[in-house]
C-alpha cells in the first residue's frame, strides 16, 4: 500500500521569507508522480507543482520548487519570497499508474500561515 | 468552461435520508474522480470513472454509496440512508492524460466540493 506522510501539521513564515514543507512517501512502485496541492481557506484545491519520478531534475514553478530525493522517498516543497496569498493547506500527493487508470493518495496536509 | 463545478455546495440532511451530489467536469476531460475529505485530513479516494465506465472503487465506498457517470459527462454521487459519519466534504476532480517523451502525464483539477452535514 502507498502512504504519504506530512509530519508538520502547522507552519508559519514571515512574509518574504522562505519556508520548506516536508513530505515522505512509501511505495514499491518505480514509475509514479508526486504533486503538491494548495487549498486556500474555503476555496478549491489547485495544483502547485508536479514531479515525475523518472526525472532527476527537481521541478520548479516560479517561487515554488521541490527537493525530490527518490532513494529517501522524500518530496519537500520550498516556497521562496512567501506572500500572504500563500496562506493555505498544502497537500502532498502520490499517483501511481494502474492500468487502465491511476490512483492518487494524499497526505494529511500542512497548514501554512504567512505572517505580515 | 471555467473548471470543475459541483452542486450543491452545501447540504444539510437528517440521518437516514438520501442525498445526491452532482459534478460537472471540465468538458474535454475523460477521467473523473470522487474523494471524501474530513476535517484535518487529506482527500480520500472514493471512485474513478474513465468516460462512463466506473473503473475503480475504494473500500471506503460502502453499499450505501453509488456513483454514476451517464454518457461520460457529468457524474452523480448518491448516499443512501445517510449516517452522521458521512458528514464530510465531497470533492470531485477531473483530468485528461497526454503522452510526451514516452511517458504519460495526468493532472487533476478539483471542484469546490460539496459539504455534507448529517444531523
Amino acid at each position: 500500500a502507498q502512504t504519504v506522510t506530512q509530519s508538520q501539521p502547522e507552519m508559519s513564515v514571515q512574509e518574504a521569507e522562505t519556508v520548506t514543507l516536508s513530505c515522505t512517501y512509501d511505495t514499491s512502485e518505480s514509475n509514479y508522480y508526486l504533486f503538491w496541492y494548495k487549498q486556500p481557506p474555503s476555496r478549491q484545491m489547485i495544483l502547485v507543482i508536479r514531479q515525475e519520478a523518472y526525472k532527476q531534475q527537481n521541478a520548479t514553478e516560479n517561487r515554488f520548487s521541490v527537493n525530490f530525493q527518490k532513494a529517501a522517498k522524500s518530496f519537500s516543497l520550498k516556497i521562496s519570497d512567501s506572500q500572504l496569498g500563500d496562506t493555505a493547506m498544502y497537500f502532498c500527493a502520490f499517483m501511481k499508474q494502474v492500468k487502465p487508470g491511476n490512483q492518487f493518495y494524499f497526505g494529511t496536509g500542512t497548514s501554512l500561515t504567512v505572517i505580515p | 468552461d471555467t473548471g470543475v463545478s459541483q452542486d450543491p455546495r452545501h447540504k444539510i440532511t437528517k440521518r437516514g435520508q438520501n442525498v445526491t451530489f452532482r459534478c460537472d467536469p471540465i468538458s474535454e476531460h475523460n477521467r473523473l474522480y470522487w474523494y471524501r475529505q474530513t476535517l484535518g485530513q487529506g482527500p480520500e479516494f472514493l471512485t474513478y470513472f474513465q468516460n462512463e465506465a466506473q473503473l475503480e472503487k475504494s473500500r471506503l465506498l460502502s453499499d450505501r454509496f453509488s456513483a454514476e457517470r451517464p454518457k461520460g459527462s457529468f457524474s452523480t454521487l448518491e448516499i443512501q440512508r445517510t449516517e452522521q459519519g458521512d458528514s464530510a466534504m465531497y470533492l470531485c476532480a477531473s483530468s485528461s492524460t497526454w503522452l510526451a517523451g514516452g511517458h504519460s502525464y495526468n493532472e487533476q483539477f478539483f471542484g469546490p466540493g460539496t459539504r455534507l452535514t448529517v444531523l
